[in-house]
């Protein structure tokens, strides 16, 4: 199975510009994903094809990489972007990341 | 609008089965790959098992082969997962989403609870 690898958790401040990672256990191309879960809600996806923004998602998201080494960036961090975010691959069968809990200072 | 309604979740006894539903709407149901996709209490996400648009290949991660299946019903734009030999380890929200590769779609969720 391909592992994906991700930081479980960040803070940072309204405004500021984050960058949450995900490693993968071995080549996914360019087939990685991207999902912002709320609490009590389904996940949303932001980002598709490792650097496709998704149709209605705010431009200060934005997503980078290939191969093993992928990025999500948000760029102003806004209160309500306060969440779980997941990478997800599908280049072998479909395998998520454990998920990054970002919080605001 | 694109809508993925789940249904069928419950308590269930450890060894028994349960069967979800996922009633899709507002898109070409046949067009689209689907999948299932759980999320125990307090965790991550994880894929549970992948069709494609005419259900001729089924696809499942390894903790639930010869136990799950998934299948469709593109006539009643209908996904299903049959949920056998349940084990504790099951409990979890299960998701519908719609896609073979990136999952655009999801549904709000069924509560499945495995215990005795």
């Amino acid at each position: 199975d391909t592992v994906l690898t991700q930081s479980p958790a960040l803070a940072v401040s309204p405004g500021e510009r984050v960058t949450i990672s995900c490693r993968a256990s071995e080549s996914v191309s360019t087939r990685m994903h991207w999902y912002q879960q709320k609490p009590g809600q389904q996940p949303k996806l932001l980002i598709y094809g490792a650097s496709n923004l998704e149709s209605g998602v705010p431009a200060r998201f934005s997503g980078s990489g290939s191969g093993t080494d992928f990025t999500l960036t948000i760029d102003p961090v806004e209160a309500n972007d306060t969440a779980t975010y997941f990478c997800q691959q599908s280049w072998n069968d479909w395998t998520f990341g454990g998920g990054t809990k970002l919080e605001l200072k | 609008e694109v809508q993925l309604v789940e249904s069928g979740g419950g308590l269930v006894q450890p060894g028994r089965s349960l069967k979800l539903s996922c009633a899709a709407s507002g898109f070409t149901f046949s067009n689209y790959g689907m999948a299932w996709v759980c999320q125990a209490p307090t965790k991550g996400l994880e894929w549970v098992a992948s069709i494609s648009t005419g259900g001729g290949n089924t696809y499942y991660r390894d903790s639930v082969k010869g136990r799950f299946t998934i299948s469709r019903d593109n006539a009643k734009n209908t996904l299903y997962l049959q949920m056998d030999s349940l084990r504790s380890e099951d409990t979890a929200t299960y998701y519908c989403a719609r896609g073979g590769d990136v999952m655009d779609a999801w549904g709000q969720g069924a509560s499945v609870t495995v215990s005795s």
